[in-house]
């Protein structure tokens, strides 16, 4: 079955800073792989998503996420962290087999100035 | 993306009473989702709603729970009875061909 592993229940980064947030997946079938941001009492935000192809995507507000199939991962990051940027991510999985949509258990992000 | 309305965004009722969620995706989408998110923790997936028809559901889609969009337009979740595990919020969610969901911004349900 599909699951997904974000190891990484908070990060804190400080404003201008990189990150880096981790999430591991597995799945059958063609993996979809999805980033989503959900910032306070709001539904999720979609930050990029992975077709099959380019393995590194770009995303919204200078996100971007690398696809490995060799480690099973899709990283999200982004070169200098906001303030605004505080939010919980969810990484997320579906294939070609389900239009399910598998979640992770989400990383909360904190900014500090 | 395209917007997806959940009026209201609380509700609150007494355990064993019936509630319906109602999901308004404004625009036409055949492919419909309901998520449930206790407080803190992740998403998980419900039930997934095709052309009129349930096409998956997950071990949280108790039997308690209903799925309908009885006039082409609000997609609803019921629950009939609520049980004080049903407190969450409650997100709905549209699918367009490129396989990409759109979410509202949830209902949360608070079951005293």
């Amino acid at each position: 079955a599909q699951s997904v592993t974000q190891p990484d229940a908070r990060v804190t980064v400080s404003e201008g800073a990189s990150l880096q947030l981790r999430c591991k997946y597995s799945y059958f079938g063609t993996p979809y792989l999805f980033w989503y941001v959900q910032y306070p009492r709001q539904g999720l935000q979609l930050l990029l998503k992975y077709y099959p192809g380019d393995p590194v995507v770009q995303g919204v507000n200078g996100f971007e996420a690398e696809f490995s199939k060799s480690n099973s991962s899709f990283h999200l990051r982004k070169a200098s962290v906001h303030w605004s940027d505080w939010a919980v991510y969810f990484c997320a999985v579906s294939s070609s087999n389900t239009n399910k949509v598998v979640f992770g258990t989400g990383t909360r992000l904190q900014v500090l100035p | 993306g395209p917007k997806v309305l959940q009026i209201p965004s609380h509700q609150i009722i007494d355990m064993g009473q019936m509630v319906t969620l109602n999901c308004d995706p404004v625009s036409n989408h055949l492919y419909f989702y309901w998520y449930k998110q206790i407080l803190g923790q992740q998403m998980e997936f419900l039930v997934n709603f095709y052309n009129g028809k349930v096409m998956e559901k997950s071990k949280l889609f108790k039997d308690q729970f209903s799925v309908e969009r009885p006039d082409g337009s609000y997609f609803t979740l019921k629950i009939q009875p609520t049980a004080l595990e049903d407190s969450a919020v409650y997100f709905c969610a549209i699918e367009d061909s490129s396989y990409e969901q759109y979410f509202g911004p949830g209902t949360r349900l608070t079951v005293l």
